[in-house]
């Protein structure tokens, strides 16, 4: 089906490596979000996208972390100088919506699950 | 104070219990999303309702605006349902933001046969 894909599924680095996320989302689809769920908490916002705009990203935690959207379709999450608090699932999701009135669904991919070692 | 609270954070029952779980907010909303998130991570978007009831199945959910607080049921529960049930609350439109989710942290439902 073509629904929301992540790559890797699982990511393994040591501290102070770089790593990079991808999300595909849904073909089509004109807003995406990233979020980090922390171990054995709901996910929290990260940054939102509307096609190639960045129209939000006051969720990342710190300058390490840089979302893009170049093409306002597949988006890559980076994270630079990984430290030990990254490790978390990263979940992204896209949806129709294509303004703040739009009630349309979130539809989420599987996750990144990073650990930093 | 989180502005999305569920209860309880697990809760485990027999085969063919009927399961209720709770969520209340704090903040105006225009929506409220039901969420299933099986181990490894996925998320699976059971339901989004800014009034009423919904019925899928054995699931049904309910939202009362005035009392801020919705819930997830679940008729005849089954080992299957075993799973963390999220919701997730998109702040109304007046509250700036009003993309965003803001998540509960979840019940973790375990259904024994």
């Amino acid at each position: 089906g073509a629904g929301v894909s992540q790559s890797p599924r699982y990511k393994v680095a040591k501290r102070g490596q770089d790593v990079a996320l991808r999300c595909d989302p849904i073909s089509g689809h004109v807003s995406l979000f990233w979020y980090q769920q922390a171990l054995g908490q709901g996910p929290e916002f990260l940054t939102y996208f509307q096609n190639e705009a960045q129209l939000d990203k006051s969720g990342l935690p710190s300058d390490r972390f840089f979302a893009e959207r170049p093409e306002g379709s597949v988006s890559t999450l980076k994270i630079q100088r990984t430290q030990q608090e990254d490790s978390a699932v990263y979940l992204c999701a896209s949806s129709l919506a294509a303004g703040p009135y739009s009630n349309q669904p979130q539809h989420f991919g599987d996750g990144t699950r990073l650990s930093i070692l | 104070k989180n502005e999305v609270e569920q209860s309880p954070q697990n809760l485990t029952a027999q085969e063919g219990e009927f399961i209720t779980i709770n969520c209340s907010y704090s903040v105006g909303i225009s929506a409220l999303h039901w969420l299933q998130q099986h181990p490894g991570g996925g998320i699976v978007s059971l339901f989004m309702l800014s009034s009423g009831k919904k019925k899928h199945g054995r699931l049904i959910a309910t939202i009362n605006i005035q009392e801020k607080h919705s819930s997830l049921h679940i008729t005849a529960s089954h080992p299957r349902d075993s799973a963390v049930y999220i919701c997730a609350a998109k702040k109304g439109y007046s509250g700036g933001s009003n993309y965003k989710l803001t998540f509960g942290k979840g019940t973790l439902l375990t259904v024994n046969p």
